[in-house]
């Protein structure tokens, strides 16, 4: 398996501009994470998937932000507007119900300016 | 709910020095316990893993064990190399309470000098 694919590798945007990052998590697993990473505020959770439904979006951090996971091979986090606040790589991770280890893509990295 | 806190850092040793990262957590059910590194420019992958009490994780020399007790997961490696030089975090999963779900501690980041 090739692991947890995400993309873009690197995003660069204005701000106001529509941002939509990609994910493919690992087949057969059935959970799916969204993350956050800054230096300020560390690894933070924004979503979470169970079977293609979303459990837990208490860290979105605002409407701008949105995630869908339309079938078992695919979701999108949504930002829009775009902040210079928004700036940070974007981890998607993936696990399965017996092991609960959280396979991670390489993340994206977005830079809004 | 559950938590993890981990030593703060950042940690900067010589190499073939012991490593101690310290991993505390409070969890309501019966968790697994992680240790993720994170190498620059790369995404979290699992170092190792234990998965109930006394259980030892080990792997690339890296050791933790699973201590109910004291609720702890201390990071340990008797001899550390340059290419360790990294960020760790200490994690736990409780599939009796949620789906999966990874609570993370903060990360320590570590430098290994020549």
């Amino acid at each position: 398996d090739a692991g947890v694919i995400q993309s873009p590798r690197h995003e660069v945007t204005e701000m106001g501009q529509e941002v939509t990052l990609r994910c493919k998590p690992i087949s057969g697993h059935n959970s799916l994470f969204w993350y956050r990473q800054t230096m300020m505020r560390g690894l933070e959770l924004l979503i979470y998937f169970n079977n293609n439904v979303p459990i837990d979006d208490s860290g979105m951090p605002e409407d701008r932000f949105s995630a869908k996971m339309p079938n078992a091979s695919f979701s999108t986090l949504k930002i829009q507007p775009s902040e210079p606040r928004d700036s940070a790589v974007y981890f998607c991770a993936s696990s399965d119900r017996e092991n609960t280890e959280a396979f991670f893509g390489q993340g994206t990295r977005l830079t809004v300016v | 709910g559950n938590s993890v806190t981990q030593m703060e850092g950042p940690v900067t040793l010589s190499e073939e020095a012991f490593l101690t990262i310290n991993c505390t957590y409070t969890a309501t059910g019966y968790p697994s316990l992680f240790w993720y590194v994170q190498y620059p420019g790369e995404g979290l992958q699992l170092l190792l893993k234990a998965t109930k009490a006394d259980d030892k994780g080990s792997n690339k020399g890296f050791e933790a064990t699973y201590r109910k007790e004291t609720t702890s997961f201390h990071l340990e490696k008797g001899s550390v190399q340059v290419s360790d030089s990294a960020v760790y975090f200490c994690a736990l999963s409780d599939l009796s309470t949620n789906a999966g779900k990874s609570t993370f501690g903060d990360g320590t980041t570590l430098t290994v000098k020549p």
